[in-house]
């Protein structure tokens, strides 16, 4: 089955940039999304399309493909990103099925 | 504005049937292009996608729970109802309904429901 493979944990210092990866054989050709998730509460998506932001989600988030992977980057991470995040995107299969990554938590030192 | 809100049982006993409903609000599910889904997340653990209903009632499910999956909608009752057969102890989590984002050719999610914890338990 598709995968989507993420590292498990990044950390940060505040006011830092943040960079997540997210890999998969099928992000060349399908679009991928990214989602945040606090303790306690429902993922919020923060990217989609690849890159674009929904609105409300601060400048600060923003996302890239390349290939086989896509990354979500945080600049200026603030205290309040310390999160999971989740990577998400379709296979590759003509019946898209959904697929997320593994989850990275960000810790913010 | 858009809500979607997860009802069922709390406790079920291994081998039972799960069925699960997901009321929203601020959409209609007969409008072209409109998609719910459902996600679990077990304690700890990553999310897990399950199943997606279209508005033209087309239908998907993970590939490894097809043969215990039903999902359904009423859209009288702007209603979406997941059904999930012979539940084990792995099967505990908290199950999310989310509206699919009402743009052609995207399949990711943009409003979620709260999640309802569901435990499976003798």
């Amino acid at each position: 089955s598709y995968e989507l493979t993420q590292p498990p944990s990044e950390s940060v210092s505040p006011g830092q940039t943040a960079r997540i990866t997210c890999s998969g054989d099928a992000l060349p050709k399908q679009y991928a999304y990214w989602y945040q998730q606090k303790p306690g509460q429902a993922p919020v998506l923060v990217i989609y399309k690849d890159s674009e932001r929904p609105s409300g989600i601060p400048e600060r988030f923003s996302g890239s493909s390349s290939g086989t992977t896509v990354t979500l980057t945080i600049s200026g991470v603030q205290a309040e990103d310390e999160a999971d995040y989740y990577c998400q995107s379709v296979d590759n299969s003509g019946t898209y099925h959904v697929v997320f990554g593994g989850g990275t938590k960000l810790t913010v030192l | 504005q858009i809500t979607l809100k997860e009802s069922g049982p709390t406790l079920v006993k291994p081998t039972q049937t799960l069925t699960l409903t997901c009321t929203f609000s601020g959409f209609s599910l007969s409008t072209s292009g409109v998609g719910v889904g459902w996600i679990r997340q077990p304690p700890g653990k990553a999310l897990e996608w399950l199943a997606l209903i279209y508005w033209d009632d087309d239908k998907r499910y993970s590939p490894s729970l097809k043969s215990r999956l039903t999902i359904t909608r009423d859209t009288s009752k702007n209603q979406v109802v997941l059904t999930m057969t012979n539940m084990d102890p792995v099967d505990t989590a908290t199950y999310y309904c989310a509206h699919r984002l009402a743009v052609a050719g995207l399949v990711g999610f943009d409003y979620w429901g709260q999640g309802t914890l569901v435990t499976v338990s003798s």
